[in-house]
């Protein structure tokens, strides 16, 4: 079983459409995030939420909405998708805690917007 | 935010060498944690650092977790050819990973 599964792993779509990634975490983490990885492989948080509860929202567009029906689901619609939204977004969980704790990542969903 | 400034950028390894990496960030972080990325793949959690000073192995992976709280050192000992790839620290604070730039390890000819 795959503790943290996003789907699709591939999404080619064109300029202004909407599109959603769909995440799903196995392993009764409290807090899951998303993270967006660029084409020199930086990785940049997106969002956590913790207990289905937005945490942190590092300046991302309002274009990006994420959606946390459970505590096991973290899923990410985007509007009106650009060229530069373009990138690889990965999903991950953790038990949560300000203090940290061991964070595992999906598999990634590599978006392409042409 | 809360820059890591991790280096060498990108090492080359001879089958059977020590290699070192580091992260180094002007903040404090609760957990230190190292992560390697395989191409077409997700970052897989290598070691979890949670003490300042705390060394923790990992088969050929060693990491420490600085004194300071603000570094954090990976070494892999004895090299294969299946260490190369992307290796990535993380400091984690208050629901957040802050990533370095990554270290790309790659088999010298």
């Amino acid at each position: 079983d795959t503790a943290v599964s996003q789907t699709p792993k591939y999404l080619v779509t064109q300029m202004g459409n909407d599109k959603s990634i769909k995440c799903e975490q196995n392993l009764g983490h409290d807090t899951m995030y998303w993270y967006k990885q660029d084409s020199k492989k930086f990785l940049k948080i997106m969002f956590s939420y913790n207990n289905k509860e937005l945490i942190i929202n590092e300046t991302v567009p309002n274009r990006f909405s994420p959606k946390s029906p459970d505590k096991a689901h973290l899923n990410l619609h985007i509007n009106s998708l650009e060229l530069g939204d373009s990138a690889v977004y990965f999903c991950a969980s953790s038990q949560g805690g300000p203090l940290g704790s061991e964070a595992f990542f999906g598999q990634g969903t590599r978006l392409t917007v042409v | 935010g809360q820059q890591l400034n991790q280096s060498p950028q990108s090492m080359f390894i001879q089958e059977g060498e020590d290699v070192s990496m580091n992260c180094t960030s002007s903040s404090i972080f609760n957990t230190w944690l190292w992560y390697k990325q395989d191409p077409g793949e997700g970052p897989v959690l290598l070691i979890a650092l949670y003490k300042a000073g705390e060394l923790t192995s990992n088969g050929r992976l060693t990491a420490q977790f600085g004194i300071t709280r603000k570094d954090s050192f990976l070494n892999i000992s004895a090299s294969i050819p299946s260490d190369v790839g992307i290796y990535f620290c993380a400091g984690q604070n208050d629901y957040k990973l802050s990533f370095g730039a990554g270290t790309t390890v790659t088999v010298r000819a």
